[in-house]
């Protein structure tokens, strides 16, 4: 089964410094992977995907992250945090395999991004 | 274009009650999938339902059910509700499963709260 780690459940950074997410992820296939912002009393809100070719993804928003297979890491940045981009993270992988040919997200724990003045 | 909506955005219900949570998906898109969102956590996956058919089941009991109807609208039904089951329940919208490359769009999600 794919699973998805997302080190540091609570990031916090200064307007205008580099933002880092981590996340690493587990699977036995080529993954698909997305990363997700969710603002408060809100869903899901896609910010990038990696599917296949160009390792760097740029999304939504200025950010960006790095499929790294030697890793298994696909980790987000953005260079420089700006206030509103205080959210929870999450990270996610598509799993394929599911009996009725559909497929599912498998989601990280979560990363809520705090931007400090 | 409007997106994935859910009703409704709020429930409080007591523990051993029935609870159906709605969706309708985006324009065009033929599959919907539910996930269940606790306090702290990442969502976890429910169901995936497509051209009416399940496609997939996460790890959830059996008083945890769900269908599709014709205009690919769907409902999540849970019955003898626990206190375990207070959580954000969110639908997402696919224009095809199978793919898993696909986006799949989320709602804002319904707000279940069992006393």
């Amino acid at each position: 089964a794919q699973s998805v780690t997302q080190l540091g459940s609570h990031v916090s950074v200064s307007e205008g410094a580099l933002v880092l997410l981590r996340c690493n992820y587990s699977s036995s296939v080529p993954p698909y992977l997305f990363w997700y912002v969710q603002y408060p009393n809100q869903g899901l809100q896609l910010l990038l995907k990696y599917t296949t070719g160009a390792t760097l993804v740029k999304g939504i928003n200025g950010f960006e992250a790095e499929f790294k297979k030697s890793e298994t890491s696909f980790h987000l940045t953005k260079p420089s945090a700006h206030m509103s981009d205080a959210a929870e993270y999450f990270c996610a992988v598509s799993d394929t395999v599911l009996t009725g040919g559909g497929n599912k997200l498998t989601f990280g724990t979560g990363t809520q991004l705090k931007v400090e003045l | 274009d409007a997106g994935v909506t859910q009703s409704p955005t709020h429930l409080i219900k007591t523990r051993g009650q029935q609870v159906t949570l709605r969706c309708s998906p985006i324009s065009g898109h033929k599959s919907v999938s539910w996930y269940q969102q606790v306090l702290g956590q990442g969502p976890q996956f429910i169901f995936q339902y497509y051209e009416k058919e399940e496609r997939g089941r996460g790890n959830f009991p059996d008083r945890f059910s769900a269908r599709q109807f014709p205009n690919y609208s769907s409902e999540l039904n849970v019955n003898a509700l626990l206190l375990g089951d207070s959580a954000l329940y969110l639908c997402a919208s696919s224009f095809q499963p199978g793919q898993g490359s696909s986006e799949q769009f989320f709602g804002p999600g319904t707000r279940l709260t069992v006393l």
